[in-house]
């Protein structure tokens, strides 16, 4: 099974700040990674599909890039409501492997 | 718009059975692949099980395979997971969610708002 790793577990940043989490997968993955919000008690939400492309309905301050197999979502300006647990998913092969998450909280 | 609505969860000894349903709308059910994700209490996400759309292909973690089976119903547009010899540590919240790809694996784009099990002796 593919291992997603993710960094950082967990990171404080203040509202208007830059963040960036990456997701590392142990083999290449093609571009087949997506990025998903879950607050506490709530399912999670698709962010960004494809490594690079945003879900309808998504700020603009989100984005994803990639560098070998390396992937990171950034958000670009840090809102109150984007204070969550962000995962990645490889949906490249079976089984799908989810990252550990990161929390984002208030600084 | 698309709607996932499972049930089913509750309270089970550990090597009982349970079946979790979801039932989906909105969207040609036919078309798309299900999956099962599930979270345990505090946890990270879980991918558990996907079944194809049109119910031909099946696969699973390595966690549930041989005790749990996904199984879908078209006619109703329903989707099933039956969870056999259950233990202690498939206590979790379980989504339904739907593949984002027409007929194609694409990843996982809608949730249910999940249903909680708990495995108690």
């Amino acid at each position: 099974a593919i291992q997603m790793t993710q960094s950082p577990s967990s990171l404080s940043a203040s509202v208007g700040d830059r963040v960036t989490i990456t997701c590392r997968a142990s083999q290449g993955i093609r571009n087949d990674l997506g990025w998903y919000q879950q607050k506490p008690g709530k399912a999670p939400k698709l962010l960004i599909y494809a490594a690079f492309s945003l879900q309808g309905g998504v700020p603009s301050r989100f984005s994803g890039s990639k560098s070998g197999t390396d992937f990171t979502l950034t958000i670009s300006s840090l809102q109150p409501e984007d204070f969550a647990t962000y995962y990645c998913l490889q949906d490249y092969s079976f089984p799908f492997t989810f990252g550990p998450g990161t929390k984002v909280d208030i600084k | 718009q698309v709607q996932l609505v499972e049930s089913g969860g509750g309270v089970v000894q550990p090597g009982t059975s349970l079946r979790l349903s979801c039932a989906a709308s909105g969207f040609s059910f036919s078309d798309f692949s299900m999956h099962w994700v599930r979270q345990a209490p505090g946890k990270g996400l879980e991918w558990v099980a996907v079944l194809s759309y049109d119910g031909s292909n099946k696969y699973y973690a390595d966690s549930v395979k041989g005790r749990f089976t996904i199984s879908r119903d078209s006619s109703r547009n329903m989707v099933y997971l039956q969870m056999n010899t259950l233990r202690h540590d498939d206590t979790a919240v379980y989504y339904c969610a739907r593949d984002r790809g027409l007929q194609d694996y694409d990843g996982i784009q809608s949730w249910g708002q999940g249903i909680l099990v708990t495995v108690s002796s």
